[in-house]
């Protein structure tokens, strides 16, 4: 099936060290979404954007939605131990009055107290 | 309030036989779509109703259906399991269809093990 482009796969940080990761698409979205995932548990929702360029914080989260959009950017400041999962971008393109997600393959996050 | 739950947490099976897995979603919400996770990999949309309609499939063969009741819960159905079949299934509720502003919300996942 088709999946977007994530970056890093994975990642080894200090604590309070920035975290950078983003998502790449050959198509367009009118949404992306970015979901932390830990081990046994379901995906949850972190940020939601909807317009291109659209800048949106949550706590240490900044989710930026591509001007292109095709692409989109998640930056975690001063990580902490509790920032240990998967994070994954996902992508809605609504046309096909449609609510399927396009996922990427997450990026691994590992922090180091 | 509670959030979207799904049924049962685990569940070994055998090569040819069915399931049947289940999913509420967040009181409201009117959609409910499933997703299948493979390890290492990012959840894979299988269908999407809303209002007991399927509104969306994914790329998934004719031996998986679903389907969504007068109450918004639903099933989703596998029939004659194949290892591959192996999986997290994840179901997720929104409030609408699609359109601006739109989320999805998931459940902690039914962990499917073939054997």
């Amino acid at each position: 099936g088709q999946q977007l482009n994530q970056s890093p796969q994975s990642m080894f940080i200090q604590e309070g060290e920035d975290v950078s990761m983003n998502c790449t698409s050959s198509s367009i979205f009118n949404t992306w979404l970015w979901y932390k995932q830990e081990p046994g548990e379901g995906p949850v929702l972190l940020i939601a954007l909807y317009k291109a360029g659209e800048l949106t914080s949550n706590g240490r989260l900044t989710a930026q939605f591509g001007i292109t959009r095709k692409d989109s950017f998640l930056n975690i400041s001063a990580s902490i131990p509790s920032d240990v999962g998967i994070y994954f971008c996902a992508g809605l393109n609504y046309g096909g009055s449609q609510g399927n997600l396009i996922f990427g393959k997450g990026t691994k996050l590992s922090v180091k107290p | 309030d509670a959030g979207v739950t799904q049924s049962p947490t685990h569940l070994i099976k055998t090569r040819g036989q069915h399931v049947t897995l289940r999913c509420s979603p967040i009181s409201g919400h009117k959609s409910v779509s499933w997703y299948q996770q493979v390890l290492g990999q990012g959840p894979q949309f299988i269908f999407q109703y809303y209002e007991k309609e399927e509104r969306g499939r994914g790329n998934f063969p004719d031996r998986f259906s679903a389907r969504q009741f007068p109450n918004y819960s639903s099933e989703l159905n596998v029939n004659a399991l194949l290892l591959g079949d192996s999986a997290l299934y994840l179901c997720a509720s929104s409030p609408r269809l699609a359109g601006s502003s739109y989320e999805q919300y998931f459940g902690p996942g039914t962990r499917l093990t073939v054997t």
